[in-house]
């Protein structure tokens, strides 16, 4: 696509249940980042992707958060017992890498995750 | 670790004026990336403004330009002749020049722009 996107645009949810998170990068992009953002804060990084493999994933808050990128193109991001704290939106970037960082990253529209 | 810190939680302007937003950074890095991205009321993030750290002259894009300290580790944002479309959040970044390393966010800087 033209650009990055993310499904579902809005997700409510009760505390206790399990939710995924989608994210289908720009075409051709190996790099593919998710950050979490809180209302009013700067985004803050979960965990970082070059291909299929999680190169970085030391934003990841604990055992409950979990991402994959089976392929190399698309990204889920799995939220197991969601609690309120995790209520956030939720955003993916993807990047262009060829042998050196360019460092420009694109984003999606986010996530809205609503724990109820 | 590094750090970003944007000093100013709010900020505003009167059309057609300018206004500069503030940023430091922490690290020991010496090849690295700075960026100012923006963040409408549609969530989306756009980048507005990125300079290397090995290039002393100062990024310019249309109206809006940097002043890079290096040396301070500063990095503000000067946006010129103010338009209501510029209303956002501002959000300065870091990247190291390293691949495959993450952007490090600031918390923000959100700027009301009226007529």
């Amino acid at each position: 696509g033209a650009g990055v996107s993310q499904t579902p645009s809005n997700k409510v949810t009760e505390k206790g249940k399990y939710v995924e998170l989608r994210c289908d990068p720009i075409s051709g992009h190996t790099a593919l980042y998710w950050y979490r953002q809180s209302l009013g804060q700067g985004p803050e990084f979960l965990i970082y992707f070059q291909g299929t493999g999680a190169a970085d994933d030391s934003g990841l808050p604990n055992d409950r958060f979990f991402a994959v990128r089976p392929e190399g193109s698309v990204s889920t991001l799995k939220i197991q017992r969601t609690e309120r704290g995790d209520s956030a939106v939720y955003l993916c970037a993807s990047s262009s890498y060829s042998g050196g960082n360019t460092g420009e990253l694109f984003f999606g529209e986010g996530s809205r995750l609503t724990v109820l | 670790a590094q750090t970003v810190t944007q000093s100013q939680p709010e900020m505003s302007v009167q059309e057609a004026e300018t206004v500069t937003l503030s940023c430091t950074y922490d690290t020991s890095e010496n090849n690295y990336y700075l960026f100012w991205y923006k963040q409408p009321p549609s969530r989306q993030m756009i980048l507005v403004i990125r300079q290397e750290a090995y290039k002393q002259q100062n990024a310019t894009e249309n109206r809006f330009s940097v002043n890079f300290q290096k040396a301070a580790k500063s990095f503000s944002l000067k946006i010129s002749d103010s338009q209501l479309g510029d209303t956002a959040m501002y959000f300065c970044a870091f990247m190291k020049g390293q691949a495959g390393t993450a952007l490090i966010f600031g918390k923000g800087t959100t700027l009301s722009v009226s007529s």
